[in-house]
C-alpha cells in the first residue's frame, strides 16, 4: 500500500467552475499535509500546508483536512488555465516525506 | 535571493558509469533531501540529510550515495548507472525549525544508455 494516494486523473473542469482534488494517506501518525503545484517540466511549488482538521483557505485554494478518515482534498475555486497542471499530495511523518503520484488538472477555457 | 540549484540539467551516460550531481542551496538550510521522479510513481524519497555529516536512506536509496561536507551542498552519486536510473531528480531542502516547506531546485533529466 502506498503511503499517499491520488487519482492520476486528469480532471477536467471549465474555466470558472470549482476544480476538487483528493488525496488519500496511510499512516495515521502523520503530522502535516501539503499540496504541491508542478507544471510540466518544472520542480513542484508549496500552495497550501494544513496540519489540523477542518478547512484552510488561502484566495481560491482552500484545503481540507480529515484524520479520522485519513484524506485531504484541495479546493480550486473559479478555476483557471493557468491552474492546469499536476497537484501533488505530501504527507510529513516526523521528517519524512511522502508525495502521492498527482493528479492533472486541465482547466478548458 | 535564496535559492537552490541543480547541476548539470540534463545528462546522457552509459551503462556503469559513475555519475554525480550537484545540488547547492543558499537558504541555510539544515534539511536537504533527494528525490527521483517517474510516471505512476510520483516524487520518490532516495537519501536526506538533517546536517553536516548527517545522511539517511529513504525508500529508494539502493545505488545511490550522498555525502554532507558543508550546509550548501548535497551532491548525489550514482555508483555504476543502470538504465532503471533513468529519471528526473530533484533536490530539495527545508529549515529545521519547523521544515515544513520544501523547496525544490530545477530538476536533472537523466537518461542512462
Amino acid at each position: 500500500q502506498k503511503e499517499v494516494e491520488q487519482n492520476s486523473g486528469p480532471l477536467s473542469v471549465p474555466e470558472g467552475a470549482i476544480a476538487s482534488l483528493n488525496c488519500t494517506y496511510s499512516d495515521r501518525v502523520s503530522q502535516s499535509f501539503f499540496w504541491y503545484r508542478q507544471y510540466s517540466g518544472k520542480s513542484p511549488e508549496l500552495i497550501m500546508s494544513i496540519y489540523s482538521n477542518g478547512d484552510k483557505e488561502d484566495g481560491r485554494f482552500t484545503a481540507q483536512l480529515n484524520k479520522a478518515s485519513q484524506y485531504v482534498s484541495l479546493l480550486i475555486r473559479d478555476s483557471q488555465p493557468s491552474d492546469s497542471a499536476t497537484y501533488l499530495c505530501a504527507v510529513r511523518n516526523f521528517n519524512k516525506f511522502y508525495f502521492g503520484s498527482g493528479t492533472k488538472l486541465n482547466v478548458k477555457p | 535571493d535564496a535559492e537552490i540549484t541543480q547541476s548539470p540539467r540534463h545528462k546522457i551516460t552509459e551503462t556503469g558509469r559513475q555519475v554525480t550531481l550537484a545540488c547547492h542551496q543558499t537558504w541555510n538550510h539544515n534539511n536537504m533531501f533527494w528525490y527521483r521522479q517517474d510516471l505512476g510513481h510520483g516524487l520518490r524519497l532516495i537519501h536526506y540529510s538533517y546536517g553536516v555529516q548527517d545522511t539517511n536512506k529513504g525508500e529508494v536509496s539502493d545505488g545511490y550515495s550522498v555525502s554532507r561536507s558543508n550546509t550548501e551542498d548535497l551532491p548525489l552519486t550514482l555508483e555504476s548507472a543502470a538504465s532503471s536510473q533513468t529519471s528526473v531528480y530533484f533536490c530539495a531542502s527545508s529549515d529545521t525549525s519547523g521544515g515544513e516547506t520544501q523547496y525544490f531546485g530545477p530538476g536533472t533529466r537523466l537518461l542512462v544508455l
